[in-house]
């Protein structure tokens, strides 16, 4: 079956402009999940889904970051004014509950350039 | 503040020899550990994974070691295969509903023919 899958694979945008990035999930999958990893880091962790639970946002870097996630599939995460520390790859998982031993499954990212 | 920690940015092993993976945290609040496999431009891929009531999980040729009292796991590979050279990322859960995981910075590993 198809796996995790993110649009576009590469986005290049202005300084000050808003992006929108696409996940669309592993059907069935609950839980969602979206980090980022910056030249050198390992994966940051930025808001997780569950079911129709209340977000957990905690990872979030600011208030420019924003994600939703419409009728329990896709996820649109939001960087509004984007700024240069914003480049990174962002990457959506997917798993079917939120217990600890689920296997997260990744989409391939999404590659973002801040010029 | 980094809770999981890859030290070693990269190691580089002969085909057929043992690959050892090392990773330290500091948040004892973690109890559940796994691997991630990471080629280029793909997203990362579950390896194996460890729970802090064990010190060994095994899995074919991956093998992952926990010491909890040193806050440390290490993931052996044994015998190492050329198609193994991927960046690996270690990562941490801790108790809770949440299962958000943290990651550490990653290490590449080539394993030469």
């Amino acid at each position: 079956g198809a796996g995790v899958s993110q649009s576009p694979s590469n986005k290049v945008t202005e300084k000050g402009k808003d992006v929108e990035l696409r996940c669309d999930p592993i059907s069935g999958h609950t839980a969602l999940y979206w980090y980022r990893q910056s030249l050198g880091q390992g994966l940051e962790f930025l808001i997780y889904f569950q079911g129709n639970s209340a977000p957990d946002k905690s990872g979030l870097p600011s208030d420019r970051f924003s994600a939703e996630r419409t009728g329990g599939s896709v996820s649109t995460l939001t960087i509004q004014r984007t700024q240069q520390e914003d480049s990174a790859v962002y990457l959506c998982a997917s798993s079917l509950s939120s217990g600890r031993t689920n296997e997260q499954f990744f989409g391939p990212g999404t590659r973002l350039t801040v010029l | 503040d980094q809770q999981v920690k890859q030290n070693s940015p990269s190691l580089s092993v002969q085909e057929g020899r043992i690959s050892i993976l090392n990773c330290d945290y500091t948040n004892s609040m973690f109890d559940y550990f796994l691997w991630y496999k990471k080629y280029p431009a793909e997203g990362p891929t579950f390896l194996i994974s460890i729970s802090s009531i064990k010190d060994k999980n095994e899995d074919g040729r991956f093998t992952v070691f926990l010491n909890k009292s040193a806050k440390h796991l290490s993931l052996h590979i044994v015998p190492s295969q050329p198609g193994d050279s991927a960046v690996y990322f270690c990562a941490a859960s801790g108790a809770g509903a949440n299962s958000k995981l943290t990651f550490g910075k990653g290490i590449t590993l080539s394993v030469r023919p």
